[in-house]
């Protein structure tokens, strides 16, 4: 089974400054990587995905991630944060039939003014 | 207008009292799962399904059941519900398990449950 971990539970920052959170998997095998958002009571929504292809992605909101083979990381950037971006991140695994998902534990980015 | 339902939003039982958290999609989707969300856990895979008639086990399925006679529905079934199982509950749908349409999963809002 694959294990991904986030390292960091709650990221604080300011508005307009540069974030990245942190994403680690276990396994060296070909594997799927994503990022969900969730805010305040709701389910959980796609912001980006790694298939195969060019190992930066990008979302139509201004983040990107860089998925890293050798380093098994996929870490979640943006330049500059809004407040509108406060929201727990969740980084996710899938093997090749997409049937199982993997996700991390989470991390809290609290944008403040 | 596309989209995952679950019910109820909010649930408190006691211990050993059956219960069904329902989930319905619109989408004509061929798999279906159910997850649940604990603080410091993230989320964990309970059951999946792939078609109607064809379930399998997640990472945490003890002390639960599935069943999917129909595309649309995916009931999660607690027979004999603990404190435990106290959790936030998501059920998720994507189009099928062929690549590359599998890759995103639509969440619904989730189910709250309390088991006293």
């Amino acid at each position: 089974a694959q294990s991904v971990t986030q390292l960091d539970s709650q990221v604080p920052v300011f508005e307009e400054a540069p974030v990245e959170l942190r994403c680690n998997y276990s396994s060296s095998v070909s594997v799927y990587l994503f990022w969900y958002v969730q805010y305040p009571n709701q389910g959980l929504q796609l912001l980006l995905k790694y298939l195969s292809g060019s190992t930066l992605v990008e979302s139509i909101n201004g983040f990107e991630a860089e998925f890293n083979k050798s380093q098994t990381s996929f870490h979640l950037r943006k330049p500059s944060v809004h407040i509108s971006d406060t929201a727990e991140y969740f980084c996710a695994v899938s093997e090749y039939n997409f049937n199982k998902f993997y996700f991390g534990s989470g991390t809290k980015l609290n944008v403040k003014p | 207008e596309a989209q995952v339902t679950q019910n109820p939003r909010y649930l408190i039982t006691v211990t050993g009292k059956k219960l069904t958290v329902t989930c319905s999609q619109n989408m004509n989707h061929e798999y279906m799962s159910w997850y649940r969300q604990d603080p410091g856990l993230g989320l964990r895979q309970i059951y999946y399904s792939m078609n109607v008639e064809v379930t399998d086990k997640g990472d945490v399925p003890e002390g639960y059941k599935v069943s999917r006679k129909e595309k649309r529905n995916f009931p999660l079934i607690l027979e004999s519900p603990s404190p435990n199982q106290t959790s936030l509950y998501f059920c998720a749908s994507s189009p099928g398990t062929d690549i590359p349409t599998n890759e995103k999963l639509f969440f619904g809002s989730g189910t709250q449950l309390s088991v006293l």
